[in-house]
């Protein structure tokens, strides 16, 4: 069965800290990895990786993706109130690229 | 460019009784999406349609839930009879193909079965 871990699943830290989010995954046929934010509504997207070691990096937002260790991580660099919220990891899997989604990282910045 | 449409966004039933959530994809998205998402979860893909035809549908209760989309376009999903499990969070997604496109969700129906 296709699964996705994220680790941790809550963090609470302090405005201007730098966190890094874990996924990892035990898929059959990847194609690609993906993050998403999601407030209190739909989940929104940043980053696809499909490539080993290739930085993918928006504003203070930045993820690698490790093939062969079967990880990705997200960082978050000085942090704000607005970057709370609950952080995706989804892995697409097969031809159809169905993903599959981790739990989530509850993340929590207070000022 | 409009994003994904869904209706209601609530939507407060009590079990045995039927409940339908509506979804408009992005113009000229062929790929739709409808996933359950249970509180303190991450999403689960329900049914996966490509045009008007069903790529995946392996993880759909098929006894009680069903999901049409008749045109190609805008689709509908339907619980019945609604069982408490049911409470979720009813997302739905589209993207220009199953070919390694990105995914973009739309509000989600808020459900809770009573």
């Amino acid at each position: 069965e296709d699964k996705v871990v994220q680790s941790p699943l809550s963090l609470v830290v302090h405005e201007g800290d730098t966190v890094t989010l874990n996924c990892s995954y035990e898929v059959t046929n990847f194609r690609s990895l993906l993050w998403y934010k999601q407030e209190k509504k739909a989940p929104t997207f940043l980053f696809m990786l499909t490539s080993s070691g290739i930085e993918k990096k928006s504003g203070r937002l930045s993820s690698i993706l490790d093939k062969k260790e079967l990880f990705s991580i997200l960082n978050i660099t000085a942090t704000q109130t607005g970057d709370s919220a609950v952080y995706l990891c989804a892995v697409g899997v097969g031809g159809a690229q169905k993903l599959v989604f981790g739990q989530g990282t509850r993340l929590t910045i207070n000022p | 460019e409009a994003g994904v449409a869904q209706s209601p966004r609530y939507k407060i039933i009590e079990k045995r009784q039927s409940v339908a959530f509506w979804c408009n994809p992005i113009s000229g998205h062929a790929t739709l999406y409808w996933y359950q998402q249970i509180l303190g979860q991450g999403p689960k893909l329900l049914i996966q349609f490509q045009n008007n035809g069903v790529v995946d549908d392996s993880q759909l209760p098929k006894d009680r839930f069903s999901a049409e989309r008749l045109k190609g376009v805008d689709s509908t999903l339907k619980i019945q009879p609604a069982k408490l499990e049911d409470s979720a969070v009813y997302l739905c997604a589209s993207s220009l193909s199953t070919g390694g496109e990105t995914q973009y969700f739309g509000p989600g129906t808020r459900l809770l079965v009573l």
